[in-house]
């Protein structure tokens, strides 16, 4: 049961433009969304995150909206630069107190920009 | 501050061997994560640690995997016998609240 979705394997963009990678995730009681950031041999880069209190977060170039109602979010990366190509994953956690914060990860998508 | 070290960043054994991974978290880092990825997956969660004692290993094939974080620091995670199907990207991930930092993985490959 895949509880967070990213349906798009792969999005490509030109250089300067609006990249969207969008995710859903099904289970109601998750209440912290992160984006991650993987290039080929390394491990994911934490990239931003969000509370289920806002609907929105922004860091530079990059601004995460979520639509509770929807069980939606996205990733929108304005401008594009071609180093932003890269594998990029949706997680999701259930805060349960402490640091019990147990992420639950989309398959990822693979975002190309090209020049 | 140094990230996340993991060692070694390559291993490739064959089917029935044992083999074991090392990782030492961001210095001061209560939580450990340790993750498989299988190729054109998502991480998926095999073992947290809260500082020594264990948190949540319900994914964890417990016939063939164990994991250890002696101290509250490094941790090092087996399997013993490999499967083919063992062959992923290892990840471990440390944390003080919500965001796990990660390192850079070691990429098993079971023969």
């Amino acid at each position: 049961d895949q509880q967070v979705k990213q349906n798009s394997p792969s999005l490509s963009v030109q250089e300067g433009r609006i990249s969207i990678l969008n995710c859903d995730y099904t289970n109601s009681m998750f209440d912290y969304f992160l984006w991650y950031k993987k290039y080929p041999a390394e491990g994911p880069t934490f990239l931003i995150s969000i509370s289920s209190i806002k609907d929105k977060n922004e860091d530079g170039r990059f601004t995460v909206f979520l639509n509770k109602s929807a069980k939606h979010l996205s990733l929108h990366i304005v401008p594009s630069q071609p180093g932003d190509s890269a594998v990029y994953f949706c997680a999701a956690s259930k805060g349960s107190g402490g640091s019990n914060y147990k992420l639950t990860f989309g398959k990822g998508t693979l975002l190309t920009v090209n020049p | 501050e140094a990230g996340v070290a993991q060692s070694p960043r390559y291993k490739i054994i064959e089917k029935r061997q044992s083999v074991a991974f090392w990782c030492n978290p961001i210095s001061g880092h209560a939580t450990l994560y340790w993750y498989q990825q299988i190729l054109g997956q998502g991480p998926k969660l095999l073992i947290q640690f809260q500082n020594n004692g264990v948190v949540d290993d319900s994914q964890l094939p417990k016939d063939r995997f164990s994991a250890e974080r002696l101290k509250g620091v490094d941790s090092t995670l087996k399997i013993q016998p490999a499967k083919l199907e063992d062959s992923a990207v290892y990840l471990c991930a440390s944390s003080l609240g919500h965001t796990q930092y990660f390192g850079p993985g070691t990429r098993l490959t079971v023969l």
